[in-house]
């Protein structure tokens, strides 16, 4: 099976940077996803990673490390708009396609 | 493109009734997705089609619940009966064999 572990919820500061953490546990591996999720709203794509590393695109990266089932989202130069949920989402290994089980996601407030 | 289109946005009904929730992919994309998100369980995986063909059905709750795809432009996803605990928002997310499940606006169930 799979278990994929986030934390509930995080706050930080406008401005500041946040790490939102990722764990997970599953009996292969075929990518890791970031979606954002605005209260009220569908979920929208962040992230992909593969392959051991850091992906960075504009203010937000994500790593991963393969060896240790971690991945964190980080966001840095915090804005309002960035107050949402982040999901951590897994592709299925049992399966060659784009099935994905995702963690019930960090809930992220962003004071001013 | 008007990215995916599911309707009704908001549906509220007794329990007992029949629910029909519809949902119409970005053209050219060839995965459907039908997901479930309560507050309680997160996002979670129901059904799949891949070219209109369901791939997997091990996320549907019972025999409650029904999905269909006739053709490459229209999926439904039924209920019959309804009862109180079937209250979520139902999304649809749609794909071309990438990256990036592309989510629509939702449907938000409530059973009464």
């Amino acid at each position: 099976g799979q278990n994929i572990d986030q934390p509930t919820e995080m706050t930080a500061t406008e401005g500041a940077i946040v790490q939102i953490n990722c764990t997970y546990q599953t009996s292969g591996f075929n990518g890791l996803f970031w979606y954002q999720q605005h209260a009220g709203e569908a979920p929208t794509f962040l992230s992909y990673n593969v392959l051991d590393g850091l992906e960075e695109k504009g203010r937000f990266s994500s790593f991963l490390s393969r060896s240790k089932g971690y991945s964190y989202l980080l966001l840095k130069e915090l804005q309002m708009k960035d107050s949402a949920s982040y999901l951590c989402a897994v592709r299925d290994p049992s399966y060659n396609t784009d099935k994905l089980i995702f963690g019930t996601g960090t809930r992220l407030q962003v004071f001013p | 493109d008007a990215g995916v289109i599911q309707s009704p946005r908001h549906e509220v009904t007794e329990m007992g009734q029949e629910v029909t929730l519809r949902c119409k992919p970005i053209s050219g994309h060839d995965y459907l997705f039908w997901y479930r998100q309560t507050m309680m369980r997160g996002l979670e995986l129901l059904i799949y089609f891949n070219n209109n063909v369901p791939i997997d059905d091990s996320g549907m709750p019972e025999d409650r619940f029904s999905a269909k795809m006739p053709n490459a432009s229209f999926s439904t996803l039924k209920i019959q009966p309804s009862e109180p605990r079937d209250s979520a928002v139902y999304f649809c997310a749609t794909t071309k064999q990438g990256i990036e499940q592309f989510f629509g606006p939702g449907t938000r169930l409530t059973v009464l």
